[in-house]
């Protein structure tokens, strides 16, 4: 099975853009959707990207993702950093309905 | 709207089977559109998935948890359990529930309702 490596956190100020990476062990990060999810404290994960750059319904669009097969890895854009963004934020692909998380990036804005 | 709600003992001894169930409420487990699976997060750790199931009993497993794991769906009571044996210290985690929406290939692949989440202990 593969890997998705996350840095550990990230920082930055409110109304800036910051991203975080999702990179894949092995396989093609394109062969399989990949899914960002936000969590904050004491709360379940929820959605903020699926199938590489979806958006749920209720999601603001300051929420991006993205994927590039020249570095395997995928990407989580938030334009326009609010307070309220700071939160834990997990990538997640699957192989053959095997699922995997990323470590999880912690992001505080500041 | 979907519900799905997370019961069993938030207390386990060591070497003991942790059970838990999953209660769908707001549509049917039986649908084909929907694999149904089980995710732990260890206290201040990131998440881990255990295991998946279709309505029909089809399972897919965490390879390092495979041999302790075992879910079951039960379609009359709209419910998934979860059983894990032999656990130690490390299991001690929240479990989430969630549903698993299926691709084009019939592959569970995004995890769209989660439940609230329990905590279970590992601790004599």
């Amino acid at each position: 099975n593969f890997m998705l490596t996350q840095p550990h956190s990230v920082s930055e100020s409110p109304g800036k853009t910051v991203t975080i990476s999702c990179t894949r062990s092995s396989g093609s990060i394109a062969s399989n959707y990949v899914q960002w999810y936000q969590q904050r404290p004491g709360s379940a994960p929820t959605t903020v990207i699926y199938e590489d750059n979806q958006r749920p319904s209720g999601v603001p669009d300051r929420f991006s993702g993205s994927i590039d097969s020249s570095s395997n890895s995928a990407s989580l854009t938030i334009s326009g950093l609010k307070t309220e963004d700071e939160a834990d934020y997990y990538c997640q692909s699957y192989d053959s309905s095997n699922a995997v998380f990323g470590g999880g990036t912690k992001l505080t804005v500041l | 709207q979907l519900q799905l709600q997370e019961s069993g003992p938030g207390l386990v001894k060591p070497s003991e089977t942790l059970s838990l169930t999953c209660t769908v409420s707001g549509g049917s487990i039986s649908s084909s559109s929907y694999y149904w699976g089980w995710i732990r997060q260890p206290p201040g750790k990131g998440l881990e998935w255990i295991g998946s199931i279709y309505y029909s009993g089809s399972t897919y497993y965490n390879p390092s948890l495979k041999s302790r794991v075992t879910i079951s769906v039960d379609t009359s009571k709209n419910q998934f359990s979860l059983k894990l044996s032999s656990v130690t210290a490390a299991d001690t985690a929240v479990y989430y529930c969630a549903r698993l929406r299926v691709d084009y290939y019939g592959y569970g692949y995004y995890f769209d309702y989660w439940g609230q989440g329990t905590l279970v202990t590992v601790s004599s």
